[in-house]
Order: structure tokens, then C-alpha cells, then sequence
């Protein structure tokens, strides 16, 4: 079947850098994607990675590893608004979305 | 970037009555839009995947009489629920995909359902 893993909760201090790591295994690959989303509120895209190796956008940066069916999506300079959850999810032969349960980040002062 | 409306962000109503939920793309055309239902600190789940100008293609489990939706055109996409129950009551998300585009979805602000 199909599966996506990753941490269910996470603490960080603010300032700190942490990252969070996402393993999938799914019929097919094309693409996985890195969203957040805060309590009540729609996910928010943050990143899209189809090819090995880092992507960087500012203080977020994300990985992937196809080989390994691993991700992981890294904040830097953490700040109090990062407090969310991060889901990970990938799109398949089909072109659908397999979602991960999210990783809750909690960022403490 | 891509705007994508859900409106009402959140409703209440009674057991047994019907609810729609508008899904709107303010600035691009979306043939493909998806509803989700998302539960208290669980992950999105797929409900149905609705192209204009035709039916909409339910994941197993989600009862197609129960939750109408229609994409009448490139722009919009309804979910209905219908004759609600207080088990129906969750998140409901909206996302679109731009045509042609098999990459970045844009998703609703959600709407909350409380039914009680």
C-alpha cells in the first residue's frame, strides 16, 4: 500500500533550526510537496521538490532523496509563527495526493 | 499567486438539513478541484476529485448521495452535504488545480460544518 511517515509532534526552541523528515512509499513518483498549515486554517503551500537534492527559500529549506522515498523540510531561525503543523505529501503515478498525518511543531521562547 | 475562495468559512446547522459549501478560482481556471475532510489533528482525506463538466469521481467510502458535488464550471465547484448528521460534522477543504498543471494545488480557506 501506500505510505507516508513522519514525526507526529516536534518542539524547538525559537531562534533554533530543526528539521523535519517525511519517508514515503507510493506507487509511482512525481513530485512531493512540503505544506503548512495552523490550527483552523487550509494547508498553505511552502515547497515542491521533484528532483534530488535541496531546494532553499529563505529560511525554509527542503530535501529529497528518491532513491531513499525520503524528505525532510528544514526551518531556520525559528520564530514563534512557525508554531504549526507540516505535512508532507507526494503525488503518485497517478497524479494524486498521498498525505502524510502532519508533524505538529511546537516552538517554545 | 493563485487565489482559490471557500465560502462559508464556517456553518452551523441543524440535523437534517442540507448544507452547500461554494469552492471558487479567482484568477485562473481550474478543470480539476478536490474536496477534503480533514478531522481534529488528522491528515487531509481525499473525498472526491471534480472536473467541469462532469461527474465527480468519489474515493471508496464517501457516499456519493450524501455528498453532492457539482463543477459547473472552470471556476466553481459545490459540495453539498445533504440531510447532515452530527457525525458529518468536520473541515471541509477545497483545493484547485490550474489547468494543464500537474503541480502546485491552491487550496480554500476551509470551511468549518457544525452540526448539531
Amino acid at each position: 500500500g501506500q505510505n507516508i511517515d513522519q514525526p507526529t509532534e516536534m518542539t524547538a526552541t525559537e531562534g533554533a533550526i530543526v528539521q523535519i523528515n517525511c519517508t514515503y512509499q507510493t506507487s509511482g513518483f512525481n513530485g512531493l510537496f512540503w505544506y503548512q498549515q495552523h490550527a483552523g486554517e487550509a494547508p498553505t503551500f511552502l515547497s515542491y521538490n521533484v528532483l534530488d537534492g535541496l531546494e532553499e527559500k529563505g529560511r525554509f529549506s527542503s530535501f529529497l532523496s528518491r532513491s531513499k522515498g525520503y524528505s525532510y523540510l528544514l526551518l531556520k531561525e525559528l520564530q514563534m509563527k512557525d508554531s504549526a503543523s507540516y505535512l508532507c505529501a507526494v503525488m503518485d503515478s497517478n497524479y494524486q495526493l498521498i498525505w502524510g498525518a502532519g508533524t505538529k511543531l511546537i516552538i517554545k521562547p | 499567486g493563485a487565489v482559490v475562495s471557500q465560502h462559508p468559512s464556517r456553518v452551523i446547522c441543524k440535523s437534517g438539513t442540507s448544507v452547500k459549501i461554494e469552492c471558487r478560482s479567482l484568477d485562473f481556471q481550474a478543470t480539476t478541484m478536490f474536496w477534503y475532510r480533514q478531522f481534529p489533528k488528522q491528515s487531509l482525506m481525499l473525498m472526491a476529485t471534480s472536473n467541469e463538466g462532469s461527474k465527480a469521481t468519489y474515493e471508496q467510502g464517501v457516499e456519493k448521495d450524501k455528498f453532492l458535488i457539482n463543477h459547473a464550471s472552470l471556476t466553481l465547484s459545490t459540495l453539498t452535504v445533504t440531510s447532515a448528521h452530527p457525525e458529518d460534522s468536520s473541515f471541509y477543504i477545497c483545493s484547485a488545480r490550474a489547468s494543464g498543471d500537474t503541480g502546485e494545488l491552491f487550496f480554500g480557506e476551509g470551511s468549518r460544518l457544525t452540526v448539531l
